[in-house]
């Protein structure tokens, strides 16, 4: 069975500053996909990073970006110049890529407060 | 809509009772997720659908817990004999057939009383 590990409840940082926020997962799967999901108090998931685990590359999207560690089994959101709207729970996801079943497995997550 | 729909936003009922949780999504998407959330803890997956049919519920805890999607399009959760335990925020999620991105919507917050 497949399990994501964010170890760090809850960080702080200091508006405009870089901050990163880790995950680790277990799986024995070679073909899968590794998301970054933002849940501010409106309850509502936000897609913020997605990473297709064939790629070596790691995905960007403008201030977020990823340090995609396949072997290691890491995957952990970098964010750049911290902006007051980051703030929020961020969870780490995995689904596996085969047929019949595409579900989610999150992380805890991690409560992310920007500091003004 | 624009969006994935879910109604109610909050339900309080009394433990015992039967309970309906409806999910709209995005006009298009083929597949379709419920979630829940327990205070302070990730989403937990329940059931995934792709069109009509259930295929994945290995997420769901027990008999008392069932879903439907008889046109491919709305779903509906049912929760029967509620207990205190079942609280929670419950998140439904839709995506196109490729799966490669899930959009939620702001979920249910059921609490048994």
């Amino acid at each position: 069975a497949q399990t994501v590990t964010q170890s760090q409840p809850e960080m702080s940082v200091q508006e405009a500053e870089t901050v990163t926020l880790s995950c680790t997962y277990d799986t024995s799967e070679s073909n899968y996909y590794l998301f970054w999901y933002k849940q501010p108090p409106s309850r509502q998931m936000i897609l913020v990073i997605r990473q297709e685990a064939y790629k070596q590359q790691n995905a960007t999207e403008n201030r977020f970006s990823v340090n995609f560690q396949k072997a290691a089994k890491s995957f952990s959101l970098k964010i750049s110049d911290s902006q007051l709207g980051d703030t929020a729970m961020y969870f780490c996801a995995f689904m596996k890529r085969s047929s019949g079943t595409y579900k989610y497995i999150f992380g805890t997550g991690t409560r992310l407060k920007v500091l003004a | 809509g624009a969006g994935v729909s879910q109604t109610p936003s909050n339900k309080v009922t009394e433990k015992g009772k039967y309970v309906e949780l409806r999910c709209d999504p995005i006009s298009g998407h083929t597949a379709l997720y419920w979630y829940r959330q327990s205070l302070g803890q990730g989403p937990e997956f329940l059931i995934y659908f792709q069109g009509t049919g259930a295929a994945d519920d290995s997420g769901l805890p027990n008999d008392r817990f069932f879903a439907v999607r008889p046109e491919g399009s709305v779903s509906t959760l049912k929760i029967q004999r509620t207990e205190r335990g079942d609280s929670a925020v419950y998140l439904c999620a839709s995506s196109l057939p490729d799966n490669t991105e899930a959009f939620f919507g702001q979920g249910t917050r059921l609490t048994v009383v």
